[in-house]
Formats: C-alpha cells, structure tokens, sequence
C-alpha cells in the first residue's frame, strides 16, 4: 500500500525561514512532487525530486532521502503570500501516473 | 501560459440528479485525470484518460461516474446519479507525458454541492 504522512498544520513568522517535512511509503517509488494550494484554488507545481539531495528554486528548496522515504519543502524569506496549503505527492509506477497526495500541510505566516 | 480551464466554478444539484462537470486539458497534452478533495480532506485521484480510453481508476470511481473526450479539446466527468457524499471540489489535470516525470497542470476546479 501507500501511504504518505506530513504534520497538519504550521505556524512561522514572516521572514523567518520553515521546513515542512513528508515521509512516504511506496510499492515502487517515481520521484516525489510538492505543491502549494492556496484556499478554495488549485494545487500548483513547485518542485520535484527523483535524486537524493537538495534541489534549489529561489525560495524554495525540496530534500529527498530515498533511503529513509523522506522529503522536505523549505521556505526561506517568508512572506504573508506564502500562507497556503503545502501537499507532498509521488506518482505510482503504472501508466497513467495517478498522483497519490499527502494529507497537506496548513502553513499560516503571521506578521 | 497555457492553462487548464473547468466550468462551471460551481455547480449546487439535487440529490439524484446527473452533473456533467467540463474541463479543457493544455491542448498539446495527452494525459487526462480528475480528482476530488472533499472539504479539509485531501486530494485524492479519480480517474486517468489517454488515448481515448481509460488508463486507470480508483475505487471512488465507480458505475455512477463516467468520463469522455467528446472532441478535441473538451474533457469531462458525469456522475450519473449524485450523493450528498460527492460533495467537493473537482479538479481536471493534463500533463504532457507520462511515466517517470509527470507534472501534472490542475485546472481551478469545480465546486459541486449536492443537496
């Protein structure tokens, strides 16, 4: 089975720095995907990762450690946009590449 | 920058009655899915299309739900006989490849409330 567990909610002052952790369990393993869902609006792309390490983007940073079935999503520079929902997501390993999602991460950046 | 579109943006029907929820992929993609997320809960896969048929679905996904590709460029989802529990936010997404390396652009979703 799959399952993919991250923490329900967070909270982080704006400018400071948060890491949002996932770990997964998974038949087979396809890379892991993080997106960001504001309230009521559609998840959106923000990175992904097949390798283990760090990959960089602005901002944004994503860590993988295949070994450990381990992943985190780290904001430097907060602002009060960056409030939002933060989903972990890997795809199975059959053709059509369903996504399976993690419960989300509620992140709240107060001033 | 190409995006998914979906109509409508909400959608309140009677218990029993049929939805066609709409969805037009990026056109130059070939991978079609829907999912749903129920209010606070997550998201969750539905159903995946390519090359007009079904590549695979959920349990979620059963008799009641159906989903068509009528021309070239629309895609939808019928559910055929609605529940109070089919309440939730639909998505439509499209990618261009599967496989390994799946981005997967979602649409803004449609609202269905069942009442």
């Amino acid at each position: 089975g799959q399952n993919i567990d991250q923490p329900t909610e967070m909270t982080a002052t704006e400018g400071a720095i948060v890491q949002i952790n996932c770990t997964y369990q998974t038949s087979g393993f396809n890379g892991l995907f993080w997106y960001q869902q504001h309230a009521g609006e559609a998840p959106t792309f923000l990175s992904y990762n097949v390798l283990d390490g760090l990959e960089e983007k602005g901002r944004f940073s994503s860590f993988l450690s295949r070994s450990k079935g381990y992943s985190y999503l780290l904001l430097k520079e907060l602002q009060m946009k960056d409030s939002a929902s933060y989903l972990c997501a890997v795809p199975l390993n059959n053709q059509g590449g369903k996504l399976i999602f993690g419960q989300g991460t509620e992140l709240s950046v107060k001033p | 920058e190409p995006e998914v579109t979906q109509t409508p943006s909400h959608q309140v029907t009677q218990m029993g009655q049929e939805v066609i929820l709409r969805c037009v992929p990026i056109s130059n993609h070939l991978y079609f899915y829907w999912y749903r997320q129920i209010l606070g809960q997550k998201v969750e896969f539905l159903v995946s299309f390519y090359n007009n048929e079904i590549s695979e679905k959920s349990e979620i996904f059963d008799d009641q739900f159906s989903v068509e590709r009528p021309d070239g460029s629309n895609f939808t989802l019928k559910i055929r006989s609605t529940k109070l529990e089919d309440s939730a936010m639909y998505f439509c997404a499209s990618s261009e490849v599967s496989g390994t390396y799946n981005e997967q652009f979602f649409g803004p979703g449609t609202r269905l409330t069942v009442l």
